[in-house]
């Protein structure tokens, strides 16, 4: 089966500039993650979808950060504007859930986000 | 809350030695997932094994072992005869059932350096 797709790879922007990054998960899953994840920390849930509803986006600033995913497939997850602090790897993973629950996530190879 | 610790932030091991990677956790939910994931240099995430709560025996994928204590809330990844391809990040993720969805939390990692 095709991974979970993201792009961009790379992307550099100067500080209060906008971005936006695209996920295609695993075709069928119908869970879908944003993570940041900071140089040299974990990653951290951003938003968290089953199908086109967002279930926790409790860590997303909000005044900021804006994700959506209209059809229940892909997603996309915009910054504006951007801050310097923002500068990090996001990465989307999905899931099926409970029908294969031992096997986690499937992550994508991630954007990474420089904000100079 | 849920909590996930990875007190080790860096690891060497001679290459064909077995390292422990150590995890614990903290959590109310009596049902809960274990996972490790790998993050080489190239910055995707690979997942390597899963410990459920309720499993009765410790997980093991091929070289790779979870050596599972619930009442020490631990989940160890035990790597057996390492290869210079193990050198990379390797975090620990606890999995809760949330609204009828998954969610998962990350420790903060261990970089593991396998020594020719």
């Amino acid at each position: 089966e095709a991974g979970v797709a993201q792009s961009p790879r790379y992307k550099i922007i100067e500080k209060r500039q906008s971005v936006a990054f695209w996920c295609n998960p695993i075709s069928g899953h119908a869970t879908l993650y944003w993570y940041q994840q900071i140089l040299g920390q974990g990653p951290k849930l951003l938003i968290q979808f089953q199908n086109n509803g967002v279930v926790d986006d409790s860590q997303l600033p909000k005044d900021r950060f804006s994700a959506e995913r209209l059809k229940g497939v892909d997603s996309t997850l915009k910054i504006q504007p951007a801050k310097l602090e923002d500068s990090a790897v996001y990465l989307c993973a999905s899931s099926s859930d409970f029908s294969r629950a031992n096997y986690g996530y499937t992550f994508g190879s991630g954007t990474r986000l420089t904000v100079v | 809350a849920q909590k996930i610790t990875q007190t080790q932030p860096g690891m060497f091991v001679q290459e064909k030695e077995a390292v422990t990677l150590d995890c614990t956790y903290d959590t109310s939910d009596p049902s809960y997932g274990l996972f490790w994931y790998k993050q080489p240099s190239s910055g995707e995430m690979i997942f390597l094994i899963y410990q459920g709560s309720y499993d009765q025996q410790n997980a093991t994928e091929g070289r790779y072992s979870l050596n599972f204590q619930k009442a020490r809330k631990s989940a160890n990844l035990v790597i057996s005869a390492s290869q210079l391809g193990d050198s990379a990040m390797y975090f620990c993720a606890m999995r809760e059932t949330t609204s009828g969805t998954y969610k998962y939390i990350f420790g903060t990692g261990t970089r593991l350096k396998v020594l020719a």
